[in-house]
């Protein structure tokens, strides 16, 4: 079966600091891999996609970036924080078109 | 632009009572409609899906009704249990390219009161 795996659960980075966030895939290849943000009052925004290794595609302009080295490993970066930053990010993959399964989430608090 | 919309941030129903989450969707294009249930520091799960050629689809107490005509979509729980508490997303998607991405709403906050 598939599990998806993403680490770390919670994190606390002062401003201005890097990020790296991982999530990984087992079950399955070539899944399309996602990255969501749950932030208070603005509920699951999607960050970056990726249908492949090397594919990124971002849907909204921010401090953040996605690489995919490998084929089910999904990596959200920053080189430097900001406070709006802070949230809950989840990792997501799906194959069948539309259903998604969802990491269990990192909660990032930049202080 | 909000392409789906959950205007109840929150909602209240005692045990045993129907529970009704609405959704809004404004793209034409999708044609794939799920719903997502959260708890609080874990990710979604997904709870039930319909796809646009169909206006009602049910699993146990959970059922998804669709008016396309309306870009209009519901969940019902009934009966609703304790359990049943947490935040519902709406999510949809459509066909090709990027949009077979899930776009979510904001979500609407479940409490079922015993």
């Amino acid at each position: 079966s598939q599990t998806i795996h993403q680490w770390p659960a919670t994190l606390v980075q002062p401003v201005g600091s890097p990020l790296s966030l991982e999530c990984t895939v087992e079950g399955t290849s070539n899944p399309n891999l996602y990255w969501y943000r749950q932030a208070a009052g603005r509920g699951l925004q999607l960050l970056f996609y990726s249908v492949g290794i090397g594919q990124i595609s971002s849907e909204v302009p921010q401090n953040l970036s996605a690489s995919r080295p490998q084929d089910r490993q999904f990596i959200l970066s920053s080189k430097k924080l900001l406070l709006s930053d802070s949230g809950f990010y989840l990792c997501a993959w799906t194959q069948t078109r539309g259903l998604a399964f969802f990491g269990q989430g990192t909660r990032l608090t930049v202080v | 632009d909000q392409q789906v919309k959950q205007n109840s941030p929150s909602l209240s129903v005692q045990e045993g009572r129907i529970s009704i989450l609405n959704c809004d969707y404004t793209n034409s294009m999708f044609d794939y409609f799920l719903w997502y249930k959260k708890y609080p520091a874990e990710g979604p799960t997904f709870l039930i899906s319909i796809s646009s050629i169909k206006d009602k689809n049910e699993d146990g107490r959970f059922t998804v009704f669709l008016n396309k005509s309306a870009k209009h979509l519901s969940l019902h729980i009934v009966p609703s249990q304790p359990g049943d508490s947490a935040v519902y997303f709406c999510a949809a998607s459509g066909y090709g390219g990027s949009q077979g991405n899930l776009i979510f709403g904001k979500g609407t906050k479940l409490s079922v009161k015993p």
